[in-house]
């Protein structure tokens, strides 16, 4: 099994660029969530999806935006990028609340 | 969520058992200790967890006190590759506990040869 699957691995933006960092999964997880990691602040949940068409939004969520049309893909929207967007993004998933989380290799965003 | 408080850093020699310490004094019944560890540039690892019995697995063993207030993550024997750091989060498993993991910032650990 693949797991969890991010892409792009790197990606670097100039402000005002909009991209998608895309996660798909093959566990067949309800649970899906995107988290940004900045250095000495962990990690912060920025949205969440318990089940395909049903999303919510986390601690950080401004200037995201995610959809969740297939039990699979959770695909993270930047619509208009800005510098302080620069982190480290990890996908994850899981198959409830308090249920092991599972998670992607992280993509590294830098917004210039 | 209960709190938790980890040291920020520690040490363990190649072949010797790691003991990492967590402090979760506020922790309430219905919560479960969950340690993760994070190797550099990588995504958080799931190790274990429990409740209020001591468990193992292939990774690791997690000791609860009886009171519930703290609890020790053991890496039996450590290796180069233990070199993470490890996060003790406390949260419940009902739907009203929220999605969100509060990592912290964790224990540095590094194991030497």
């Amino acid at each position: 099994n693949a797991g969890v699957t991010q892409t792009p691995k790197f990606q670097v933006l100039k402000t005002g660029q909009s991209m998608t960092l895309q996660c798909a999964q093959d566990m067949n997880h309800e649970y899906m969530s995107w988290y940004r990691q900045d250095p000495g602040m962990g990690l912060r949940l920025i949205h969440y999806s318990v089940g395909a068409g049903i999303t919510d939004q986390g601690e950080v969520p401004n200037g995201y935006n995610v959809s969740r049309s297939t039990t699979e893909d959770f695909p993270l929207r930047l619509l208009s990028a800005a510098p302080s967007q620069t982190s480290v993004y990890f996908c994850a998933s899981s198959w409830g609340i308090g249920e092991k989380l599972f998670f992607g290799s992280g993509t590294q965003l830098s917004v210039l | 969520d209960a709190k938790t408080t980890q040291p920020t850093s520690m040490d363990c020699a190649e072949g010797r058992a790691a003991n990492l310490p967590c402090n979760h004094s506020t922790i309430s019944g219905n919560e479960y200790v969950y340690w993760y560890r994070q190797i550099h540039s990588q995504g958080p690892q799931y190790i274990i967890h429990g409740l209020k019995n001591n468990e193992t697995n292939e990774m690791a063993s997690l000791i609860i006190t009886e009171d519930r207030k703290s609890s020790t993550l053991i890496l039996p024997h450590a290796t180069l590759r233990d070199t993470a750091v490890y996060y003790c989060i406390v949260r419940g498993r009902a739907r009203n506990s929220g999605y969100a993991l509060n990592f912290g910032k964790g224990t540095s650990l590094l194991v030497t040869p």
